[in-house]
C-alpha cells in the first residue's frame, strides 16, 4: 500500500532533550517536506527537500534540522525542543514533473509533539 | 509572501444541499493549487489537484476551478453528505516549491 509513515505518533517530552522524528515513503517520491499544523496559524512549512542530499528552508525553519540520506527517509531533529515546539507534526511527499514543479502531495497522518 | 485565505471558517448545512468553499491568494505566481480534507485527529487526504495552466478540475461530486489571476480558487461541493463533514483545505505552490495553506474550512453536513 502506498504510504507515509511517521514515528512516533505521540510523543511528550521536556525542554532541551533531543528527539528526531522519522518519515518514510514508498512510493519513490523525490519530493518530501515537513509541516507544523497550530490553532489560527494553519500549515507551515518547515523544510522541503526536492531530492536526496537537496533540502531547503520553509516558512518556519528555526530550531530544526532535516537530512535526506535516502530517497525514502527524510527525519526532522529538533536538537534542543522548546515549549513553543509543541504542535502537530506533518510529513509529505510527491512527485516531481518535468518542470520542476511538485504534484500531489501525500500526507503521514501526523505526529503530536508535546514540549514541557 | 504568498497568503492564503478560506471564508468562511465554519459553515453548516443541510444534507443533500450543494455548498461553494472559497480560497484566495496574494500571489498570482502559482505552479499549482491543491485542495485537501482533514478529518479530526487524521493526516490530510488530496482531493484536487489543479494545475496553474487549467481552469478546474472535477472528481465524482467535488469541483475545483482556479482563476488565477484573480488569485481566487472554488470548491464545489455537489448534493452534500453527512460523511463529507470534514475540514477543507486550500494550498498553493509557489514558485520556490515551497507549499502555503489556508487555516481552512470546518464543514458540518447536518443529517
Amino acid at each position: 500500500e502506498a504510504q507515509v509513515t511517521q514515528n512516533p505518533r505521540y510523543l511528550i517530552t521536556v525542554t532541551g532533550k533531543k528527539l528526531t522524528v522519522t518519515c518514510s515513503q514508498n512510493m519513490n517520491h523525490e519530493y518530501m517536506s515537513w509541516y507544523r499544523q497550530d490553532p489560527g496559524l494553519g500549515l507551515r512549512q518547515i523544510y522541503y527537500s526536492m531530492n536526496v542530499e537537496v533540502t531547503d528552508k520553509g516558512d518556519v525553519p528555526e530550531g530544526y534540522k532535516v537530512s535526506r540520506k535516502e530517497k525514502r527517509n527524510f527525519p526532522l531533529i529538533l536538537e534542543s525542543p522548546s515549549p513553543n515546539q509543541t504542535s502537530l507534526y506533518f510529513c509529505a511527499s510527491s512527485q516531481r514533473r518535468t518542470s520542476g514543479a511538485a504534484e500531489t502531495q501525500y500526507f503521514g497522518p501526523g505526529t503530536r509533539l508535546l514540549v514541557l | 509572501k504568498q497568503e492564503v485565505t478560506q471564508i468562511p471558517a465554519a459553515l453548516s448545512v443541510p444534507e443533500g444541499e450543494n455548498l461553494v468553499l472559497n480560497c484566495s491568494f496574494t500571489d498570482s505566481a502559482i505552479y499549482n493549487l491543491q485542495w485537501f480534507r482533514q478529518d479530526p485527529g487524521k493526516g490530510l487526504t488530496s482531493l484536487l489537484l489543479i494545475q496553474s495552466s487549467q481552469r478546474e478540475q472535477t472528481s465524482g461530486r467535488l469541483n475545483a476551478s482556479l482563476d488565477k489571476s484573480s488569485g481566487r480558487s472554488t470548491l464545489y461541493i455537489a448534493a452534500s453528505q453527512p460523511g463529507d463533514s470534514a475540514t477543507y483545505l486550500c494550498a498553493v505552490r509557489g514558485g520556490a516549491n515551497n507549499l502555503f495553506f489556508g487555516t481552512g474550512t470546518r464543514l458540518t453536513v447536518i443529517p
